[in-house]
Protein backbone atom coordinates (compact mmCIF):
# COMPACT_ATOMS: atom_id res chain seq x y z
CA UNK A 1 0.00 0.00 0.00
CA UNK A 2 1.17 3.71 0.12
CA UNK A 3 3.78 5.07 2.05
CA UNK A 4 2.64 6.12 5.37
CA UNK A 5 3.96 8.75 8.32
CA UNK A 6 5.83 11.71 7.26
CA UNK A 7 5.24 14.37 4.80
CA UNK A 8 7.64 15.21 1.99
CA UNK A 9 10.94 16.75 3.63
CA UNK A 10 11.37 20.27 1.87
CA UNK A 11 14.80 22.18 1.42
CA UNK A 12 14.53 26.05 0.80
CA UNK A 13 17.25 27.16 -1.27
CA UNK A 14 18.62 30.48 -2.29
CA UNK A 15 18.84 31.44 -6.13
CA UNK A 16 22.48 31.02 -6.99
CA UNK A 17 23.22 28.76 -3.30
CA UNK A 18 24.32 24.90 -4.09
CA UNK A 19 22.02 22.40 -3.14
CA UNK A 20 22.43 19.25 -1.31
CA UNK A 21 19.72 16.41 -1.36
CA UNK A 22 20.22 13.34 0.56
CA UNK A 23 18.40 9.53 0.43
CA UNK A 24 19.11 6.47 2.63
CA UNK A 25 18.56 3.21 0.34
CA UNK A 26 17.51 0.19 1.58
CA UNK A 27 19.08 -2.88 0.23
CA UNK A 28 22.67 -3.08 0.03
CA UNK A 29 22.38 -5.72 -3.06
CA UNK A 30 21.54 -2.58 -5.29
CA UNK A 31 23.52 -1.94 -7.73
CA UNK A 32 22.04 1.37 -9.71
CA UNK A 33 21.05 4.34 -8.50
CA UNK A 34 19.36 7.08 -10.49
CA UNK A 35 17.84 10.64 -9.14
CA UNK A 36 15.15 11.73 -10.53
CA UNK A 37 13.04 15.17 -11.21
CA UNK A 38 9.44 15.50 -10.70
CA UNK A 39 7.41 18.37 -11.25
CA UNK A 40 3.91 18.68 -10.17
CA UNK A 41 1.53 16.43 -12.39
CA UNK A 42 4.07 15.53 -14.40
CA UNK A 43 6.37 11.81 -14.58
CA UNK A 44 9.62 11.90 -13.41
CA UNK A 45 12.35 13.00 -15.32
CA UNK A 46 16.23 11.20 -15.08
CA UNK A 47 18.96 13.68 -13.93
CA UNK A 48 21.56 11.39 -13.24
CA UNK A 49 22.62 8.12 -12.76
CA UNK A 50 25.53 6.02 -10.59
CA UNK A 51 26.68 2.13 -10.27
CA UNK A 52 27.89 0.97 -7.04
CA UNK A 53 31.45 0.63 -8.89
CA UNK A 54 31.51 4.24 -8.49
CA UNK A 55 31.70 6.25 -5.62
CA UNK A 56 30.78 9.64 -7.53
CA UNK A 57 29.59 10.94 -11.16
CA UNK A 58 29.19 14.15 -12.26
CA UNK A 59 26.87 15.96 -15.02
CA UNK A 60 25.99 19.33 -15.80
CA UNK A 61 25.93 21.19 -12.27
CA UNK A 62 24.69 18.39 -10.70
CA UNK A 63 27.12 16.01 -8.94
CA UNK A 64 25.91 12.71 -6.97
CA UNK A 65 27.90 10.71 -4.44
CA UNK A 66 27.41 6.84 -3.42
CA UNK A 67 28.31 5.91 0.15
CA UNK A 68 27.99 1.97 0.24
CA UNK A 69 29.03 1.79 3.87
CA UNK A 70 26.30 3.21 5.19
CA UNK A 71 23.94 3.18 2.13
CA UNK A 72 23.58 6.75 1.32
CA UNK A 73 22.88 8.59 -1.61
CA UNK A 74 22.85 12.70 -2.20
CA UNK A 75 22.53 15.08 -5.37
CA UNK A 76 24.23 18.28 -5.17
CA UNK A 77 22.65 20.75 -7.85
CA UNK A 78 25.38 23.82 -8.08
CA UNK A 79 24.01 27.13 -8.34
CA UNK A 80 20.39 26.45 -7.65
CA UNK A 81 18.04 28.20 -10.60
CA UNK A 82 14.22 28.62 -9.72
CA UNK A 83 13.34 25.91 -12.68
CA UNK A 84 15.13 23.51 -10.11
CA UNK A 85 12.13 23.74 -8.17
CA UNK A 86 10.87 20.49 -8.15
CA UNK A 87 10.69 17.20 -5.70
CA UNK A 88 13.39 15.21 -6.06
CA UNK A 89 13.57 10.97 -5.97
CA UNK A 90 15.96 9.06 -5.60
CA UNK A 91 15.37 5.41 -6.74
CA UNK A 92 17.56 1.92 -6.19
CA UNK A 93 17.58 -0.91 -8.65
CA UNK A 94 19.14 -4.34 -9.43
CA UNK A 95 18.95 -7.02 -11.86
CA UNK A 96 15.63 -7.40 -12.97
CA UNK A 97 15.26 -3.25 -13.73
CA UNK A 98 12.82 -2.92 -10.94
CA UNK A 99 13.21 0.77 -9.34
CA UNK A 100 12.44 1.35 -5.67
CA UNK A 101 12.08 4.96 -5.28
CA UNK A 102 12.87 6.43 -1.89
CA UNK A 103 10.69 9.13 0.24
CA UNK A 104 11.44 12.26 -2.08
CA UNK A 105 12.36 15.60 -1.29
CA UNK A 106 11.14 18.81 -2.40
CA UNK A 107 13.75 21.75 -3.21
CA UNK A 108 12.24 25.22 -3.03
CA UNK A 109 14.60 28.15 -4.80
CA UNK A 110 13.57 31.68 -3.71
CA UNK A 111 14.96 33.98 -6.05
CA UNK B 1 15.87 9.86 -26.19
CA UNK B 2 13.05 7.36 -25.53
CA UNK B 3 9.32 8.65 -25.58
CA UNK B 4 6.53 7.18 -23.53
CA UNK B 5 3.23 8.23 -23.67
CA UNK B 6 0.14 7.76 -21.33
CA UNK B 7 -3.52 8.26 -22.39
CA UNK B 8 -5.53 9.74 -20.87
CA UNK B 9 -3.78 12.27 -18.95
CA UNK B 10 -6.67 12.85 -16.92
CA UNK B 11 -9.92 10.54 -16.39
CA UNK B 12 -12.94 11.73 -13.90
CA UNK B 13 -14.78 8.16 -13.72
CA UNK B 14 -18.06 7.14 -11.18
CA UNK B 15 -17.80 4.65 -8.45
CA UNK B 16 -18.04 1.31 -9.99
CA UNK B 17 -17.26 1.90 -13.42
CA UNK B 18 -13.62 0.83 -15.11
CA UNK B 19 -11.30 2.75 -16.32
CA UNK B 20 -8.52 1.97 -18.66
CA UNK B 21 -5.27 3.95 -19.44
CA UNK B 22 -2.79 3.28 -21.58
CA UNK B 23 1.19 3.43 -21.97
CA UNK B 24 2.92 3.62 -25.03
CA UNK B 25 6.55 3.21 -26.15
CA UNK B 26 6.96 5.83 -28.79
CA UNK B 27 10.34 4.95 -30.58
CA UNK B 28 11.38 1.76 -29.06
CA UNK B 29 9.95 -1.87 -28.40
CA UNK B 30 9.61 -2.81 -24.33
CA UNK B 31 9.04 -6.45 -23.82
CA UNK B 32 8.96 -5.03 -19.99
CA UNK B 33 6.77 -2.15 -18.51
CA UNK B 34 5.99 -0.69 -15.26
CA UNK B 35 3.07 0.61 -13.31
CA UNK B 36 3.50 2.80 -10.34
CA UNK B 37 1.08 4.71 -8.46
CA UNK B 38 1.78 7.94 -6.33
CA UNK B 39 -0.50 9.68 -4.30
CA UNK B 40 0.10 13.44 -3.30
CA UNK B 41 2.97 14.19 -1.45
CA UNK B 42 4.21 11.06 -2.30
CA UNK B 43 7.06 8.60 -3.30
CA UNK B 44 6.29 6.65 -6.47
CA UNK B 45 4.83 2.91 -5.62
CA UNK B 46 5.51 -0.06 -7.96
CA UNK B 47 2.24 -1.58 -8.41
CA UNK B 48 3.30 -4.65 -11.34
CA UNK B 49 5.83 -5.43 -14.23
CA UNK B 50 3.91 -5.86 -17.20
CA UNK B 51 5.26 -8.70 -19.34
CA UNK B 52 4.80 -8.82 -23.10
CA UNK B 53 2.93 -12.19 -24.05
CA UNK B 54 3.16 -13.16 -20.45
CA UNK B 55 1.27 -12.42 -16.93
CA UNK B 56 1.83 -9.36 -15.36
CA UNK B 57 3.83 -9.38 -11.85
CA UNK B 58 2.62 -8.26 -9.24
CA UNK B 59 3.97 -6.25 -5.70
CA UNK B 60 2.76 -7.44 -2.57
CA UNK B 61 -0.31 -6.54 -1.33
CA UNK B 62 -1.62 -5.14 -5.20
CA UNK B 63 -4.88 -6.83 -5.82
CA UNK B 64 -4.53 -8.19 -9.65
CA UNK B 65 -7.80 -8.54 -9.49
CA UNK B 66 -8.36 -4.88 -8.78
CA UNK B 67 -5.59 -3.71 -11.43
CA UNK B 68 -5.76 -5.96 -14.90
CA UNK B 69 -2.94 -5.29 -16.93
CA UNK B 70 -2.58 -5.95 -20.35
CA UNK B 71 0.70 -6.09 -22.50
CA UNK B 72 -0.87 -6.23 -25.97
CA UNK B 73 2.54 -5.67 -28.01
CA UNK B 74 5.99 -4.51 -27.49
CA UNK B 75 4.99 -1.20 -27.48
CA UNK B 76 1.31 -1.02 -25.38
CA UNK B 77 0.47 -2.08 -22.06
CA UNK B 78 -2.98 -1.20 -20.19
CA UNK B 79 -3.82 -0.67 -16.98
CA UNK B 80 -7.56 -0.82 -16.29
CA UNK B 81 -8.61 -0.08 -12.66
CA UNK B 82 -11.87 -2.42 -12.32
CA UNK B 83 -15.05 -1.21 -10.05
CA UNK B 84 -13.31 1.98 -9.09
CA UNK B 85 -13.77 3.58 -5.74
CA UNK B 86 -12.82 6.97 -4.67
CA UNK B 87 -9.73 5.46 -2.25
CA UNK B 88 -8.26 4.26 -5.78
CA UNK B 89 -7.74 8.59 -6.96
CA UNK B 90 -4.06 8.37 -7.75
CA UNK B 91 -1.58 9.28 -10.41
CA UNK B 92 -0.38 6.59 -12.26
CA UNK B 93 2.66 6.45 -13.95
CA UNK B 94 4.05 3.25 -16.09
CA UNK B 95 7.71 3.30 -17.24
CA UNK B 96 9.66 1.31 -20.07
CA UNK B 97 13.47 0.48 -19.75
CA UNK B 98 15.40 1.40 -23.11
CA UNK B 99 18.50 1.00 -24.97
CA UNK B 100 20.13 -0.31 -21.52
CA UNK B 101 18.59 -2.36 -18.99
CA UNK B 102 18.79 -0.12 -16.08
CA UNK B 103 17.57 2.99 -17.89
CA UNK B 104 13.76 3.60 -17.44
CA UNK B 105 11.79 6.01 -19.41
CA UNK B 106 8.65 7.33 -17.60
CA UNK B 107 5.34 8.65 -18.72
CA UNK B 108 3.69 11.87 -18.08
CA UNK B 109 0.73 10.33 -15.84
CA UNK B 110 -2.53 9.67 -15.73
CA UNK B 111 -4.38 11.69 -13.08
CA UNK B 112 -7.76 9.91 -11.90
CA UNK B 113 -10.05 10.73 -10.11
CA UNK B 114 -12.98 8.15 -8.49
CA UNK B 115 -16.45 10.48 -7.50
Amino acid sequence: GESVGLHLPTLSVQEGDNSIINCAYSNSASDYFIWYKQESGKGPQFIIDIRSNMDKRQGQRVTVLLNKTVKHLSLQIAATQPGDSAVYFCAESNQGGKLIFGQGTELSVKP
Amino acid sequence: GAVVSQHPSRVICKSGTSVKIECRSLDFQATTMFWYRQFPKKSLMLMATSNEGSKATYEQGVEKDKFLINHASLTLSTLTVTSAHPEDSSFYICSAPAFRDYEQYFGPGTRLTVT
